[in-house]
């Protein structure tokens, strides 16, 4: 079945650091991909999405590309604040339209003054 | 507010009693996700409902989980006779005619003594 896998973490960078978090998925077709914030004790938000392949998504400096070569969806950001430290999911839909998410195992990032 | 509900927020209870968690999705939202977020297990897809259709319930972890959805708006998920491995924190979704992407509430943290 379709799954996601996301580099573990925790991940600790100084602030203004570049971040990158690996996630890759196995899936039948073109599937919508997207990946998710979830900020301590608060429910998952979602960041960025891209629906076909080369789509880049971006949303508050973070951006992810759409890469259906090597079947990645990494997220990226150049310059990481305080405010960014949560705990990051890679995600995909089971089937098109109204379907369950399949979530990567999620990524910790710290980031310290 | 116009985002997903969830509640309680947090709920502590005794082994082996029933407890019944809330969703309040988002108006006009036809589709109504279920997922438990837990240490070991990372984010797992319970229960989802689909406009007036069947739920599919294949992620439902044993029989003693159920869920309904009245009027197709608010749903409440139920476990009976709860255990220790029952506690996570249960994470509800909600998300419009057509497909992705999905909103989460805050979730209702479940701990089991």
């Amino acid at each position: 079945g379709d799954s996601v896998t996301q580099m573990e973490g925790p991940v600790t960078l100084s602030e203004e650091a570049f971040l990158t978090i690996n996630c890759t998925y196995t899936a039948t077709g073109y599937p919508s991909l997207f990946w998710y914030v979830q900020y301590p004790g608060e429910g998952l938000q979602l960041l960025l999405k891209a629906t076909k392949a080369d789509d880049k998504g971006s949303n508050k400096g973070f951006e992810a590309t759409y890469r259906k070569e090597t079947t990645s969806f990494h997220l990226e950001k150049g310059s990481v604040q305080v405010s960014d430290s949560a705990v990051y999911f890679c995600a995909l839909p089971v089937a098109s339209g109204n379907t369950p998410l399949v979530f990567g195992k999620g990524t910790r990032l710290s980031v310290i003054a | 507010g116009a985002g997903v509900s969830q509640s309680p927020s947090n709920k502590v209870t005794e082994k082996g009693k029933d407890v019944e968690l809330r969703c309040d999705p988002i108006s006009g939202h036809t589709a109504l996700y279920w997922y438990r977020q837990s240490l070991g297990q990372g984010l797992e897809f319970l229960i989802y409902f689909q406009g007036n259709s069947a739920p599919d319930k294949s992620g439902l972890p044993s029989d003693r989980f159920s869920a309904e959805r009245t009027g197709g708006s608010v749903s409440t998920l139920t476990i009976q006779r709860t255990q220790q491995e029952d506690s996570a924190v249960y994470l509800c979704a909600s998300s419009p005619t057509g497909g992705q992407p999905q909103h989460f509430g805050d979730g209702t943290r479940l701990s089991i003594l």
